[in-house]
């Protein structure tokens, strides 16, 4: 049973670069067939796509943050990571990583989340 | 990208059927048949309920089922359950290669 787990700073400061990593279990990363994917929600509102990696380091991303995020991959350890640069109050929200399944364009398994903060 | 449009609140009686929609445009629900459902409890991460419009994964209840329309997609949840009272979100894969989520409804069992 594949497990995904979110790790990382739970509080950042505004114009700082907010680094989240992903470690997959039961699974290896590399395998191909998936996409890695990270999620945003504020408190209260609903799901925001970020951007997905495959195993290759091909990326994707949502074209209202593609200025300020990257995504990468770690065969080696089976993880993941998250880099949104210059964060302001708006990027305050859980964040889930999740696996896509190519094909067939759906998010089959989630992390538990983490709360990230923006705040002085 | 816009946000797909879903009802703020539904709220059905145990036993009923209810009907959650959700609204894009041709380059996202209207173009492709990869719409999803998502079923979020409190202070739980999102669940997989619905993908490629119709089918349900392994475990999921057939009291679940979607549909789509031209640009609208459809969840139905038939013979309510007290703990089907949740938070449900839809997304649609988009021309751009990205996902978009819907903004969520809230299903209250009454």
């Amino acid at each position: 049973q594949v497990h995904l787990q979110e790790s990382g700073p739970g509080l950042v400061k505004p114009s700082q670069t907010l680094s989240l990593t992903c470690t997959v279990s039961g699974g290896s990363i590399s395998s191909g067939g998936y996409y890695w994917s990270w999620i945003r929600q504020p408190a209260g509102k609903g799901l925001e796509y970020i951007g997905r990696v495959y195993a290759t380091g091909s990326t994707n991303y949502n074209p209202s943050l593609k200025s300020r995020v990257t995504i990468s991959i770690d065969t080696s350890k089976n993880q993941f990571s998250l880099n949104l640069s210059s964060v302001t109050a708006a990027d305050t929200a859980i964040y889930y990583c999740a696996r896509i399944l190519v094909g067939v364009a759906s998010f089959d398994i989630w992390g538990q989340g983490t709360m990230v903060t923006v705040s002085s | 990208q816009s946000a797909l449009t879903q009802p703020a609140s539904v709220s059905g009686s145990p036993g009923q059927s209810i009907t959650i929609s959700c609204t894009g445009t041709g380059s996202d629900v209207g173009g492709f048949n990869y719409v999803s459902w998502y079923q979020q409890l409190p202070g739980k991460a999102p669940q997989l309920m619905v993908y490629d419009v119709t089918k349900r994964p392994s475990g999921v209840s057939n009291r679940f089922s979607g549909s789509k329309s031209g640009n609208t997609a459809s969840l139905t949840i038939s013979g309510l359950q007290a703990e089907d009272e949740a938070e449900y979100f839809c997304s649609s894969y988009t021309s751009s290669s990205t996902w978009v989520f819907g903004g969520g409804t809230k299903l209250s069992v009454l």
